[in-house]
């Protein structure tokens, strides 16, 4: 059981490109959330998704777009990246709403925007 | 919207010695989850406390609800080098969103 798995580990942009960030789940989850990480910040929900077909936005959307086209999948898109999108991201997934199962986060994705 | 207060920040200590971590809101809560995040790795669950005052133990670590439940803590005792990493408080947002708190930065000196 592989869990949450996230592709790629590690990325660097020029400022202005694009990116796709892939998360894919063998849980059979229902739940799925991105989440940046920076120095102090803490964990900040980007976006999230309560089932296939469904996205929804957290505290930083902007400048981000998701896709849940299969349930297993949740895709985070970076139209034009800017040096402030430089973080790392994870990936997590719950059974049903985070607030009464737990999250299982992925291995994250280091992104470098230059 | 609402928000979660973790405090403190970083905490360095003497291993064996106790450590607390404290979170704190502005909004009665549904209930609470806190995770540990090792250097370099991710977040991985700890516990989840729903009930007021609930009181919940694993092993060295102690976690409390409020009677409020506008505040939970996490007590480790007798800290160890394995506790190293930050710990995050992760208060349920009636959204559907799980929103953390910034964190707890412990380091342990052998």
């Amino acid at each position: 059981n592989a869990g949450v798995t996230q592709t790629p580990k590690f990325r660097v942009l020029k400022t202005g490109q694009s990116m796709t960030l892939l998360c894919a789940q063998d849980m059979n989850h229902e739940y799925m959330y991105w989440y940046r990480q920076d120095p102090g910040m803490g964990l900040r929900l980007i976006h999230y998704s309560v089932g296939e077909g469904t996205t929804a936005k957290g505290e930083v959307p902007d400048g981000y777009n998701v896709s849940r086209l299969k349930k297993q999948n949740f895709l985070l898109g970076l139209e034009s990246a800017a040096p402030s999108q430089t973080s790392v991201y994870f990936c997590a997934s719950s059974y049903s709403t985070g607030g009464y199962s737990p999250l299982h986060f992925g291995n994250g994705t280091r992104l470098t925007v230059t | 919207g609402q928000q979660v207060m973790q405090i403190p920040q970083y905490q360095h200590v003497q291993e064996g010695e106790d450590f607390t971590t404290y979170c704190n809101s502005s909004t009665t809560l549904s209930n609470i989850q806190w995770y540990k995040q090792r250097p370099g790795g991710h977040p991985v669950f700890l516990i989840q406390l729903v009930k007021s005052g609930e009181v919940k133990k694993q092993k060295r670590l102690t976690f409390q609800f409020g009677e409020a439940k506008k505040n939970s803590s996490l007590h480790i005792t007798a800290t160890q080098t394995t506790d190293v990493g930050t710990y995050f408080c992760a208060p349920y947002n009636q959204g559907g969103k799980l929103i953390f708190g910034q964190g707890t930065e412990l380091s342990v000196k052998p």
